[in-house]
């Protein structure tokens, strides 16, 4: 079955550091691949999107992506974190001809000054 | 352009009460979901909808039931509330079923 993997349920970096979130996925085609950014007390909102092409995709807020299809990998990086970064983040990948979405457990990024 | 709202916000109820929650979206999507938001858990798909008057169900159906009337609305219903049903339900909408888009979320207690 096609699944999404976060392996860290939080993480904690320093203001102005450099952030690695991990994602993982089980899927027998190439995927459709997103990293959500979820705020407190807010819905999700997508960060950026990985269909095809370029396997290093810019996202919003500084964001990006690197897709590795050997690794079957798509790690979220971001070279200096800001306090406002804070939020819970969800790696996601869709199947089914494209309209059900698998997402992963999510990974909270807490900023220390 | 208000994009997703989901009414109400917030809402308590006691177990065995029923509830609807509506969702409304004004950017003409085919694709309408309801999800589940648990510690740990992640998003799990309750139901969806490809279309209007069209529904189908996902990952955690049971306790639910869902209808699509308008094509901008999606209203997900709990005829008898469950402890276990205690979540924060999210709607999301999209037109190619890629990128969806989110509402704020119902934060549900039942106690």
């Amino acid at each position: 079955a096609q699944s999404v993997t976060q392996p860290d349920i939080h993480i904690t970096v320093s203001e102005g550091a450099s952030l690695e979130l991990r994602c993982n996925y089980s899927y027998g085609a190439t995927p459709y691949l997103f990293w959500y950014v979820q705020s407190p007390g807010q819905g999700l909102q997508l960060l950026l999107k990985y269909f095809s092409g370029d396997t290093l995709v810019q996202g919003i807020k500084g964001f990006e992506a690197e897709f590795k299809r050997s690794q079957s990998s798509f790690n979220l990086r971001k070279p200096s974190v800001h306090w406002s970064d804070a939020a819970e983040y969800f790696c996601a990948v869709v199947r089914d001809g494209g309209f059900k979405t698998i997402f992963g457990a999510g990974t909270r990024l807490f900023v220390k000054a | 352009n208000a994009g997703v709202t989901q009414t109400p916000k917030f809402r308590v109820l006691k177990t065995g009460q029923s509830m609807t929650l509506l969702c409304a979206q004004d950017m003409n999507h085919e694709y309408m979901y309801w999800y589940r938001q648990d510690p740990g858990m992640g998003l799990r798909l309750i139901h969806y909808s490809v279309g209007e008057g069209t529904t189908a169900k996902g990952e955690v159906p049971d306790g639910y039931n869902v209808s699509r009337l308008k094509k901008q609305n999606f209203l997900l219903g709990l005829e008898s509330a469950a402890p276990s049903q205690t979540s924060v339900y999210f709607c999301a909408s999209t037109s190619r079923g890629y990128e969806q888009y989110f509402g704020p979320g119902t934060r549900l207690t039942v106690t």
